[in-house]
């Protein structure tokens, strides 16, 4: 049973084009990451949120926490925007984070 | 402070060498944690430490692998009589507090066993 889900788990997308990732999660939680990892990298934080939406960019994120689901946007897409996002929750209990397996973003020029 | 560093970026080693990975966390966070990524998959939980005490192993860490983190600063992941399932991506991350606190994480350590 995984305690993230994520979608879609592959993306491609024309230059330009609005993107959504989703991210639900099935425990409680104290905050909700996404992340950035690009081929061959380590992992880059984008975004820490427990509650509504931040904005960093072209890179929008929201939560609904009754819900239990993220989202994560990006406007304006550009192929440098090409990377694994990964949704990764604090949970309420237990001392680890739990991840969610990534969606691969291509974005084509 | 440049945020989390791990060392080395890669290694490669023959199977049956052991192994020594490095963490350096943001330094006043007491959090740190160890997970391993293989490809295609979300990073998977190690090991956790709470400035210098060990509060939780996954069962995924063998009686090879061993993490320290003396005097709560930096940790150190040790994997002994590497086997080819242990090439992954080994990756840390710190956190300042408890829960809903801001996560860093760094760069990882690509192993590769052959």
């Amino acid at each position: 049973k995984n305690e993230v889900e994520q979608s879609p788990q592959n993306l491609t997308a024309q230059e330009g084009e609005f993107i959504t990732i989703n991210c639900s999660y099935s425990v409680g939680i104290s905050a909700l990451h996404w992340l950035q990892q690009h081929p061959g990298g380590g992992i880059v934080s984008l975004f820490m949120l427990s509650s509504g939406k931040k904005k960093h960019g072209r890179l929008i994120a929201t939560i609904n926490i009754q819900e239990k689901h993220s989202s994560l946007h990006i406007t304006a897409s550009h192929p440098r925007d090409s990377a694994v996002y990964i949704c990764a929750v604090d949970p309420n209990t237990g001392n680890q984070f739990y991840f969610g397996t990534g969606t691969s973003l291509t974005v084509i020029p | 402070d440049t945020g989390v560093s791990q060392d080395p970026r890669h290694k490669i080693t023959k199977r049956g060498q052991n192994v020594t990975f490095r963490c350096d966390p943001i330094s006043e966070h007491n959090r740190l944690y160890w997970y391993r990524q293989t490809l295609g998959q979300g990073p998977e939980f190690l090991t956790y430490f709470q400035n210098e005490a060990q509060l939780e192993k996954s069962r995924l860490l063998s009686d090879r692998f061993s993490a320290e983190r003396p005097k709560g600063s930096f940790s150190t992941l040790e994997i002994q009589r590497t086997e080819q399932g242990d090439s992954a991506m080994y990756l840390c991350a710190s956190q300042t507090g408890g829960g809903g606190t801001e996560a860093f994480f760094g760069q990882g350590t690509r192993l590769t066993v052959v």
